[in-house]
């Protein structure tokens, strides 16, 4: 799996949109940019991914850049239940999965 | 989503004696799941593959006689840690992915192991 570096902590308004970077300038062809969340003390949850183009689901949009060395995580409206950590993973397998340290995002009143 | 489910989510042993944690796939049949740990503000790290019918794969610095895993079924995998030390107090996470061609990972609400 490539590296990914992703910022350490992140602040968000309750209804704004939190937008969450993601470095990943080593991936390779074959590997897919993966996003889970972790909510304190509970397993993570799978959110978004993609290859190439950006995605979107009922709980996020993945922004690709052209030359998929980065990415975004974009959450339109987020609540204080999207308190989490957020993990930006690059992997040619979607089941056996290397976790960064990943961004914890705090949303705020 | 796939459903899974892990318990005990919350345990108290003693030192030297064995834990054992369940994880059952309720709606997916699951030949492979993985067992991750993570120690308190830091990220999960997989400890295991666990192959139904078949010996785990254990990775490197994980032992694999202190970490028994056991997958007798294509619903049922379990985590048992034996001669447990103070240590080994961490939260116990498994996960596995649906079907052939899943695309998404799905993972139990962990246990958190407490050895005093």
């Amino acid at each position: 799996d490539a590296k990914t570096t992703q910022p350490p902590s992140m602040d968000c308004a309750e209804g704004r949109a939190a937008n969450l970077p993601c470095n990943h300038s080593t991936i390779s062809g074959n590997e897919y940019v993966y996003w889970y969340r972790q909510i304190h003390s509970q397993g993570p949850q799978y959110i978004i991914h993609g290859l190439k183009n950006n995605e979107t689901n009922e709980m996020a949009s993945l922004i690709i850049t052209e030359d998929r060395k980065s990415s975004t995580l974009i959450l339109p409206h987020a609540t204080l239940r999207d308190t989490a950590v957020y993990y930006c993973i690059s992997t040619g397998t979607a089941s056996k999965l290397t976790f960064g340290t990943g961004t914890r995002l705090q949303v705020t009143l | 989503g796939a459903v899974v489910s892990q318990h005990p989510s919350w345990v108290i042993c003693k030192s030297g004696t064995s834990v054992k944690i369940e994880c059952r796939s309720l709606d997916f049949q699951a030949t492979t799941m993985f067992w991750y740990r993570q120690f308190p503000k830091q990220s999960l790290m997989l400890m295991a593959t666990s192959n139904e019918g078949s010996k785990a794969t254990y990775e490197q610095g994980v032992e694999k006689d202190k970490f028994l895993i056991n997958h007798a079924s294509l619903t049922l995998s379990t985590l048992t840690v034996t001669s447990a030390h103070p240590e080994d107090s961490s939260f116990y996470i498994c996960s596995y992915l649906p079907g052939t061609g899943g695309t998404e990972a799905f993972f139990g609400q962990g246990t958190r192991l407490t050895v005093v």
